[in-house]
């Protein structure tokens, strides 16, 4: 059985432009929800969707969006990069009901510069 | 007051002995309850689960729930030098996001 696969799994950027980030979940599962992880901030959750619908939402600014497709697969896109964005993105699938484990792909480390 | 805070750590176990990691939430409305590792530049991995009260094993891992108090700790026995790692709890109100602690790391001295 397939994980959870992010793609891509490093990207470099330039101040100002915008990147937008995959996820595939394990099959079956139809939540995703994206989380950043810096070293001082720990991890912290941006939001989560489930049959494309996005259920909950994170204290991020609206520079940082996501969707959902049919197929369950997500994205994350964030727009005018900014240094504090450097971090290490981190998609977890779960089958999306309340409290059920998540499991975490190996994530995408973007770099601003 | 953060929503789920951990031992500040670092944590520093003899290999063989049992490593004790402590966590509490400040939400009693809080439903679920994850333990994850994370080794170096890696994504965390999904250890242990617990939803009720009291103590649920797996193999060397322990969880221990305590609603009332708002703790719930992970036993690792007979450490290994693999277990070497950060261990993160996380926390879940059934409101679809998980709540993680900032992480105590482990290191098991051979």
């Amino acid at each position: 059985k397939a994980g959870v696969t992010q793609t891509p799994r490093y990207l470099i950027k330039t101040r100002g432009q915008q990147v937008t980030l995959s996820c595939s979940p394990i099959s079956g599962h139809r939540s995703v929800s994206w989380y950043q992880q810096t070293p001082g901030q720990g991890l912290q959750f941006l939001f989560e969707y489930f049959s494309e619908t996005q259920r909950n939402k994170g204290n991020f600014p609206g520079r940082f969006s996501g969707r959902q497709f049919s197929n369950s697969r997500s994205e994350m896109n964030v727009s005018t990069l900014e240094l504090g964005d450097s971090a290490l993105y981190l998609c977890a699938s779960s089958t999306g009901t309340g409290g059920t484990e998540a499991f975490f792909g190996q994530g995408t480390r973007l770099t601003v510069v | 007051q953060k929503e789920v805070e951990q031992n500040s750590g670092p944590l520093s176990v003899p290999e063989g002995a049992i490593a004790s990691l402590n966590c509490t939430y400040s939400d009693r409305g809080s439903q679920s309850f994850f333990w994850y590792r994370q080794y170096s530049g890696k994504s965390p991995e999904l250890i242990m689960f617990i939803y009720s009260n009291g103590d649920k094993e797996d193999g060397r891992f322990t969880a221990q729930l305590n609603k009332a108090s708002q703790y719930v700790s992970l036993l690792i026995r007979d450490s290994q030098p693999s277990d070497s790692a950060t261990y993160l709890c996380a926390v879940n109100k059934n409101d679809y996001k998980l709540s993680f602690g900032a992480g105590t790391t482990v290191t098991v001295r051979a």
